[in-house]
């Protein structure tokens, strides 16, 4: 069975600084890893994922992601964020033969002028 | 092209009955998964569909139900509602062909259930 804990539940930061949400995940088998966003009042939007290849990937609106198999890791990094990031974050992990997606409980990145 | 639909949008019920909500895919998309998310549980996976079959399902009583017609679009079913059955239900659509979650999901903005 595979699980995902997002270390933070909330992450406060100042607008322009950089910011780092923590994803671990726990799976038996190789795994396909995602981040997404919620913004209020909204479904989910994909900012990026990991299939194979590079460990680090590139997503929409300047996030980034870096896949460490050996610390089942799948952190989310933005060198400067914007008031608009303001916004709630999943972690999520499927498994590479089936089609169940499992997500973290979010973490809330709150930017402040 | 058109997002995914969920319809409707709000919706309040009293326990014990039941209610039916609707999800139109993106077109050409044969897959829809749903999905619930509360407070307390999080976004927890109920199931997907794909070409009218389930072809996967998450550990939720035998109460929530679902089916695919033949143009792709997904219902979802609770009967018998519980309080704790308050929550916002999103539905996601993709090509789904391409074996796991390998194609993008897109979310719908969800239907937000009360029960009262």
């Amino acid at each position: 069975a595979q699980s995902v804990t997002q270390l933070d539940s909330q992450v406060p930061v100042f607008e322009e600084a950089p910011v780092e949400l923590r994803c671990n995940y726990s799976s038996s088998v190789s795994v396909y890893l995602f981040w997404y966003v919620q913004y209020p009042n909204q479904g989910l939007q994909l900012l990026l994922k990991y299939l194979s290849g590079s460990t680090l990937v590139k997503g929409i609106n300047g996030f980034e992601a870096e896949f460490n198999k050996s610390q089942t890791s799948f952190h989310l990094r933005k060198p400067s964020v914007h008031i608009s990031d303001t916004a709630e974050y999943f972690c999520a992990v499927s498994d590479t033969g089936g089609f169940k997606t499992i997500f973290g409980a979010g973490t809330r990145l709150f930017v402040k002028a | 092209k058109a997002g995914v639909t969920q319809t409707p949008r709000y919706l309040i019920k009293t326990r014990g009955q039941q209610v039916t909500l609707s999800c139109s895919p993106i077109s050409g998309h044969r897959s829809v998964s749903w999905y619930q998310q509360t407070p307390g549980q999080g976004l927890q996976f109920l199931f997907e569909y794909f070409s009218e079959t389930q072809r996967n399902k998450g550990n939720f009583p035998g109460r929530f139900s679902g089916r695919q017609f033949s143009n792709s679009r997904s219902e979802m079913n609770v009967s018998t509602l519980e309080l704790g059955d308050s929550a916002l239900y999103l539905c996601a659509s993709s090509f789904g062909t391409s074996g796991g979650f390998t194609d993008t999901q897109y979310f719908g903005p969800g239907t937000r259930l009360t029960v009262l």
